[in-house]
């Protein structure tokens, strides 16, 4: 059964620091991984999708890496600001498509 | 824009009263899934169709049946609510099965059983 790991739970750092956000899955026979943001009381928004084949997506100042054999990924956010604060999920997709979630990483930037 | 609409936006129900929360998408992708998140949980896969096809989670309990009657839309029913289903309802969609296969989600309809 895959199992992913988001630690810490909880983040908080000044505002224009570079930060990595950290994700671990016990199963590295994955399709893909996803990166999702989340607002409070609100839904998913997708971030950055990573097929099993690749290293590495990119998106303004996003970047995921992937390495499967070791079951990691990690989200990088570049020069942060206050509208990034939100929780960051990750999830593992398997077969069928099923993802399989982290509990998510609630990320606080202080002006 | 294409997109995941849920409606409602919040639900609220009788403990054991039958309550239907609903999705529709513009995105004609052939996959719809339900999840149900808990308060500072993970989100947890229900069940998801493939076209027609229905695929049940096998720890998804009884309680809850889905429906889909045609591409865009599709229905999560929970037939006998109890305080422990009080959740987050997400929906989300993806073209097909794979790799390259992104899910989107909607807004997500946030469940309270009195």
């Amino acid at each position: 059964k895959q199992e992913v790991t988001q630690i810490p739970a909880a983040l908080s750092v000044p505002e224009g620091e570079n930060l990595v956000l950290n994700c671990s899955f016990t199963d590295s026979a994955i399709y893909n991984l996803q990166w999702f943001r989340q607002d409070p009381g609100k839904g998913l928004t997708s971030l950055l999708l990573i097929q099993s084949s690749q290293r590495e997506q990119t998106s303004g100042r996003l970047n995921a890496s992937l390495d499967k054999s070791s079951g990691r990924s990690t989200l990088y956010i570049a020069a942060s600001q206050p509208g990034d604060s939100a929780t960051y999920l990750c999830a593992v997709g398997g077969a069928n498509s099923k993802l399989t979630f982290g509990k998510g990483i609630t990320l606080s930037v202080r002006p | 824009d294409a997109m995941v609409i849920q409606n409602p936006r919040y639900q609220v129900t009788q403990f054991g009263k039958p309550v239907t929360l609903s999705c529709s998408q513009t995105l004609n992708h052939n996959v719809m899934y339900w999840y149900q998140q808990k308060s500072s949980q993970a989100p947890k896969l229900l069940f998801h169709y493939y076209d027609k096809d229905f695929n049940n989670e096998a720890d998804t309990p009884d309680n809850f049946q889905s429906r889909r009657p045609n591409t865009s839309f599709c229905f999560l029913d929970i037939r006998s609510p109890g305080l422990g289903d009080a959740a987050m309802y997400l929906c989300a969609t993806s073209r097909g099965e794979g790799q390259g296969n992104e899910q989107f989600f909607g807004p997500g309809t946030r469940l309270t059983v009195l």
